[in-house]
């Protein structure tokens, strides 16, 4: 089955730590995939996607950056994180005809402190 | 570029009572919409979609969603809420993207509706 792992479930770093969070994906092959963040009081943000390995595409400018090193892989990262940079991050993937079957992970609540 | 609104931002009903959410939506083509729903702390679950057809779309647990071009919505129903419906709600338009992979959507979202369910 077709399933998405996305980790930590929560995390709390200082301001201008690096971050790493992962994503991976099974049961599936070339996905899209996607990082959305939900800030306070907001909507679900889209960050960046990726149609394929090393291919990523962002959708707003920031602190953030994004890499797909291998097909089911997907890693948000940051060298030095803000105080703006606290949100829920959730990790997606479609696979042909994308939007009605997109899949989200359970999100990862980052806390900038 | 297309735009939701969700103009309720919080939303308490009595269970068992009706429930209506409101989304508006803003796109230059006919739209692809969808209704997520988010428990706390968790991922988000896909409650119905409308892509072309039958303007009213069920969905997952008893709801439905009306889509109507004139008004630019798709308003999300339900006639009797239980307590387990108290989570958030967000409307969302699909778009596709700009790549060679055909077929290939991203998603804009509303900024939700947390609906909160009293006894």
């Amino acid at each position: 089955s077709q399933t998405i792992h996305q980790w930590p479930a929560t995390l709390v770093q200082p301001v201008g730590s690096p971050l790493s969070l992962e994503c991976t994906v099974e049961g599936t092959s070339n996905p899209n995939l996607y990082w959305y963040r939900q800030a306070a009081g907001r909507g679900l943000q889209l960050l960046f996607y990726s149609v394929g390995i090393g291919q990523i595409s962002s959708e707003v400018p920031q602190n953030l950056s994004a890499s797909r090193p291998q097909d089911r892989q997907f890693i948000l990262s940051s060298k030095k994180l803000l105080l703006s940079d606290s949100g829920f991050y959730l990790c997606a993937w479609s696979v042909g005809g994308g939007a009605s079957r997109y899949t989200f992970g359970s999100g990862t609540r980052l806390t900038v402190v | 570029a297309q735009s939701v609104t969700q103009p309720d931002i919080h939303i308490t009903v009595s269970e068992g009572a009706s429930l209506e959410l409101r989304c508006n939506y803003s796109y230059g083509a006919t739209p692809y919409l969808f209704w997520y729903v988010q428990s706390p702390g968790q991922g988000l679950q896909l409650l119905l979609k409308y892509f072309s057809g039958d303007t009213l779309v069920q969905g997952i647990k008893g709801f439905e969603a009306e889509f109507k071009r004139s008004q630019s919505s798709f308003n999300l129903r339900k006639p009797s809420v239980h307590w387990s419906d108290a989570a958030e709600y967000f409307c969302a338009v699909g778009a596709r993207v700009k790549t060679s992979n055909f077929g290939n959507e991203k998603l804009t979202f509303g900024t939700g509706t947390r609906l909160t369910i009293i006894p």
